[in-house]
């Protein structure tokens, strides 16, 4: 059984792009949360996401990010018109269940978005 | 708001010593607490958790402490190797995990 997978695990982008992230779950999980992480701080997160639906997303940004988890295929974490401060290491986490239950999450090696 | 902070940014420990590394959160209502250990570069790796009805859960060479009254939480690890250098975060769950901001454990061989 594969592990949490996150790709691309290094993204450069210029200031206006567009970032994909995606992110795998381990098999048979159906709960995905987004965290991103600045150098030398603590993990933030973001959103909270099962099967076709946004669950939490208290900690997204307003403007520029989404995030998806469609019924097929990856989680996407989408940042639009990446600006430098967006510079940080993004790290998605699954757990079959919800965690509140003591049910443990597995986490991705992450995806490290360096905007120039 | 609800936050999960650490006492200490750095620990340094001599190799075969026992660390203690410390944590408080502000949220009473938690009963899911985790350790994690983050490896430069890596993602998190799940160390050891315990309930809120719990004080105190062993591992191997880990030990977890719950003081509710307090809120603190304690990782202790025995007989500290090398291996164990990292970051170790604090987490609770609420729905979603909030993590403290690390404490980077350094041992000296």
């Amino acid at each position: 059984n594969a592990g949490v997978m996150q790709n691309p695990r290094h993204l450069v982008r210029r200031r206006g792009q567009e970032a994909r992230l995606r992110c795998s779950p381990m098999k048979g999980h159906s709960h995905v949360y987004w965290y991103r992480q600045l150098p030398e701080e603590g993990l933030k997160f973001m959103v909270y996401l099962q099967k076709e639906n946004i669950i939490d997303e208290s900690g997204m940004p307003k403007e520029r990010f989404s995030a998806e988890f469609p019924k097929e295929g990856p989680s996407i974490l989408r940042i639009q018109q990446v600006v430098r401060g967006d510079s940080a290491a993004y790290f998605c986490a699954s757990s079959p269940r919800d965690i509140g239950d003591g049910t443990e999450a597995f986490f991705g090696q992450g995806t490290r978005l360096t905007v120039v | 708001g609800e936050s999960v902070g650490l006492h200490l940014p750095t620990l340094s420990v001599q190799e075969g010593d026992n660390s203690i590394i410390n944590c408080a959160y502000s949220n009473s209502a938690s009963d899911y607490f985790i350790w994690y250990k983050q490896e430069s570069g890596k993602g998190p790796q799940f160390i050891i958790d315990i309930r809120s009805n719990m004080d105190k859960r062993q591992g191997q060479r880990v030990t977890v402490l719950l003081n509710k009254t307090v809120k603190h939480l304690s990782l202790q690890i025995a007989a500290t190797q090398p291996g164990d250098s990292a970051v170790y975060f604090c987490a609770e769950t609420g729905g979603k995990l909030i993590f403290g901001q690390g404490t980077e454990l350094s041992v000296k061989p």
